[in-house]
């Protein structure tokens, strides 16, 4: 079975940095693309970062230059490393993969890692 | 950026009714639509991908359609369990963009 389990998330000051992880088993992390989700406590969901199979990057403006998105396929895990930290990063982290048949759509998502950026 | 609209915002209907949400993207992104349920304190489902393929575990009542830049997500008749947010998604562009969600809600 597929299985996503991030970790990583707390509390943090502006102007931190911190690492979240995302350690799938039930496939390969570098067997599709995969991506870091957020969501701000009541609010909608925005796709900050995405990393494809052949290693391709892409950020959300909002986080172009302070977040970086990569896989260690040895530890089948996916990292987002977070840096210059805002109170607008406040968010639940989800990691999600790509689906293995259909070009749209995550099939399988984490529960979510919490980051808290409060002075 | 592809900017996606969904409307309405908020859907209430009752158990039995039909349910017709919208999702409008700024420009073509040809069946590369995704739809999710989420409710609350749980992870997006993926419920449709590429625009008409019901995902795995959801029921017939379920159904998507349309392509380029018009999307519409049916539920034919509303089960207690279907009151959820739903938020459509793009993956045209490399890092695709989410809707804004609209809340189907019991009347």
């Amino acid at each position: 079975d597929v299985q996503l389990v991030e970790s990583g998330g707390g509390l943090i000051q502006p102007g931190g940095s911190l690492r979240l992880s995302c350690a799938a088993s039930g496939f390969t992390v570098g067997s599709n693309y995969m991506s870091w989700v957020r969501q701000a406590p009541g609010k909608g969901l925005e796709c900050v970062s995405v990393i494809y199979s052949g290693g391709s990057t892409y950020y959300a403006d909002s986080v172009k230059g302070r977040f970086t998105i990569s896989r260690d396929g040895s530890k089948n895990t996916l990292y987002l490393q977070m840096n210059s930290l805002t109170v607008d990063d406040t968010a639940l982290y989800y990691c999600a993969r790509g689906h293995m048949v259909g070009t749209a759509g995550f099939e399988y998502w984490g529960q979510g890692a919490l980051v808290t950026v409060s002075s | 950026e592809i900017v996606l609209t969904q409307s309405p915002a908020t859907l209430s209907l009752s158990p039995g009714e039909r349910a017709t949400l919208s999702c409008r993207a700024s420009q073509s992104v040809s069946n590369y639509l995704a739809w999710y349920q989420q409710k609350p304190g749980q992870a997006p489902r993926l419920l449709i991908y590429d625009a008409s393929n019901r995902a795995t575990g959801f029921p017939p009542r379920f159904s998507g359609s349309g392509s380029g830049t018009d999307f519409t997500l049916t539920i034919s008749s509303l089960e207690p369990e279907d009151f959820a947010v739903y938020y459509c998604q793009q993956r045209y562009t490399w890092l695709g963009t989410f809707g804004q969600g609209t809340k189907v809600e019991i009347k």
